[in-house]
Order: C-alpha cells, then structure tokens, then sequence
C-alpha cells in the first residue's frame, strides 16, 4: 500500500458517459498529480493540484477537469466518453508543489469505455 | 508531451546478469527520476538524481546523469525475475511538473 488511494479500480461505462475519478493522497502530502496511461500514449501527464489550487497542466481535454478539495483528496472529471479515453488514470502525490522529490502513486483505475 | 525517452524500449536478460536501460531528455532539468512498473500496477519511485550530480547508488540499483549529453542511464546489477517490470525515466519541466518516458521493458527470465 503506497498510501495513495485511488477508486474505483474499475469502470466500465458507454461512450457519451460521464464518470468520476477520486484520488486520496499519502498524508501529509499537499501536490496531487494525475496522468493518463494508455498502450499507444505512454503516460501522459493531465494536470497538477498544490493545496487546493491547479498548478500545472498538461495534455487534459476540455472534456476532463479536475479539483482538489479542502481535505486534500482530488477528483477527476471525464465527461463525453469515447472509446479512445479507455485508458489507466494514476494519481500521485507528493510533499510540495516541485517534484524535488519522488511521487507517491496510486494503484490507478482502469478505465474501459464500450 | 514526452520529456524522456528511453532505450531500448525492450530488453531481455538471463537472471544474474546486469541490465542496463539509457534515458535522453530534451530540456534543461532539475532533477531526473526513475520509477518501476509492474504490469498494470502503479509506478514505484526507484532513485532521484539532481542535476548538479553525476552517480548515485541504491542497493543493486545505479544511476548515472550526464547533463552535457542530456541523458541518464539505469544499470540493475545481478538480476532477477521480480526485477521484471517496465522502467520509466522522469524528468521535471519547465512547469515543475515530472514528465515520463515510454519506457524500457525489462524481462528477467529464471
């Protein structure tokens, strides 16, 4: 156990959907991190959350957002489905806003849109 | 967009042999990672080196940065199966988030 939580570790859902990811980070850490991981993308960074506020962004679509809650824990939004968003969603923590030190990650969701 | 990129993108080895995995990197860093993955399974974060360092050691685990040449290598000595896994090399950019390679798939076999 890393002490990133991530749920659900599975989903299943029709293209058009819109579904929730939820990330609780190791304690203590403020920056969580999600990246998207697929066969033919690699592990693509999304975006990044440092106590509460976006910080930085990567490749994330409009149709996905995320936040990150007073308790720390982030979510992520993907609305509009399509087949091509089937895909593993990490999330990542860590202790402060700049990666001086390793990331913490979940064990990821496997997404599955049909 | 990518950051690293690692080579080669598969190797195989016998257990007790050494492997070694080479990551390039476009942009200036602060520091480079490198994170294990076992199949479908969350990274694990293996060693951190800084820019203003050349080698570091961890157990059967060294990593070696040569800014000059924009690139780091992973050598994992005296293998073994569990070592089997894909290896990723991570870079921070200019937004101070971690960017990852494709990855370099490492096969042990018994």
């Amino acid at each position: 156990d890393s002490g990133v939580t991530q749920t659900p570790k599975h989903l299943i859902t029709a293209t058009g959907q819109r579904v929730t990811l939820r990330c609780s980070p190791r304690s203590g850490d403020l920056s969580v991190y999600w990246y998207q991981q697929s066969l033919d993308q690699g592990l693509q960074f999304l975006i990044q959350y440092y106590n509460g506020e976006e910080r930085a962004k990567g490749n994330i679509l409009e149709r996905f957002s995320a936040q990150q809650f007073p308790d720390l824990h982030s979510e992520l939004n993907l609305s509009s489905l399509e087949l091509g968003d089937s895909a593993l969603y990490f999330c990542a923590s860590s202790a402060q806003g700049a990666p001086n030190y390793g990331y913490t990650f979940g064990s990821g969701t496997r997404l599955t849109v049909v | 967009s990518q950051q690293g990129e690692e080579d080669p993108q598969a190797l195989s080895i016998q257990e007790g042999e050494n492997a070694t995995m080479n990551c390039s990197y476009k942009t200036s860093i602060n520091n480079l990672q490198w994170y294990r993955q076992n199949s479908g399974r969350g990274l694990v974060h293996l060693i951190l080196i800084r820019s203003n360092e050349r080698e570091k050691h961890s157990g059967r685990l060294r990593v070696t940065l040569d800014t000059s040449k924009k690139s780091s290598s992973l050598l994992i000595t005296a293998s073994r199966a569990a070592d089997t896994a894909s290896y990723f090399c991570a870079t921070d950019s200019y937004n101070n988030d971690m960017r990852f390679g494709a990855g370099t798939r490492l096969t042990v076999k018994p």
